[in-house]
């Protein structure tokens, strides 16, 4: 059963509009982790973000923000002021405490691409 | 940083041929992780590694093996290559025990099999 989804397939915007990503993930766990990676056309997935099942507070980082709703099993992310090096591919994941713990499996979404044009 | 190192970022094989894929991190994490990204299927988990000369299947492991004698490296075997593994490949490895900490990815491997 797919954990982690996320129902963007692309997005494509105009530079300087703001992207939301969406993420839903599903757990019986008390205590995950999310986490943003990004694929840049190059290759590597970069660390972005990641947040704890206990903290809903919604933060700011720079041009990155997210929300992290438990209520509704969500955690999206969102560009502010997109620029062309934002284009990529986005990837939500999940860590459950259970798994991860003993074995460091993650459960990652399809991805979402982003395509930003000047 | 961490450092997850491998060896091609493109490869081309033929069909029937063994082929091997290289991942070395430096910063001695126990968790190590070979994954396929594939279109409109994202990452699929092949096989990982929790310790040296442990390794757990994962989603995916059909047609593959995998070594890891030591810690800092971990190996993906095609025993006889064939076109559908043709495909990005992607190592990952983390530090063990504590869950908040991320994977930290390689620059990948285009793989073609011809």
């Amino acid at each position: 059963a797919q954990k982690v989804t996320q129902a963007q397939t692309e997005i494509s915007v105009v530079e300087k509009e703001d992207v939301t990503l969406d993420c839903v993930y599903e757990t019986r766990d008390t205590t995950y982790y999310l986490f943003w990676y990004k694929q840049p056309p190059s290759g590597e997935l970069v660390f972005l973000i990641r947040r704890n099942s206990f903290d809903e507070q919604n933060e700011i980082s720079g041009r990155y923000s997210w929300n992290f709703q438990k209520s509704t099993s969500s955690f999206n992310f969102t560009i502010t002021a997109s620029q062309v090096v934002d284009s990529a591919v986005y990837f939500c994941a999940l860590s459950e405490r259970r798994t991860t713990d003993s074995w460091g499996k993650f459960q990652f979404g399809a991805g979402t691409q982003v395509v930003v044009t000047p | 940083d961490v450092k997850v190192t491998q060896s091609s970022r493109y490869l081309v094989k033929r069909t029937g041929e063994k082929v091997f894929l290289e991942c070395v991190q430096d910063m001695d994490h126990e968790n190590m992780f070979w994954y396929r990204q594939d279109p409109g299927l994202g990452l699929r988990l092949i096989y990982f590694s929790y310790d040296v000369k442990m390794k757990e299947k994962g989603d995916i492991p059909e047609g593959y093996s995998v070594s890891r004698e030591k810690k800092e490296r971990f190996s993906l075997i095609l025993e006889s290559a064939s076109t559908n593994q043709t495909s990005m490949y992607l190592c990952a490895s983390r530090r063990q025990g504590i869950s908040n900490q991320p994977q930290h990815f390689g620059d990948g491997t285009r793989l073609s099999i011809l």
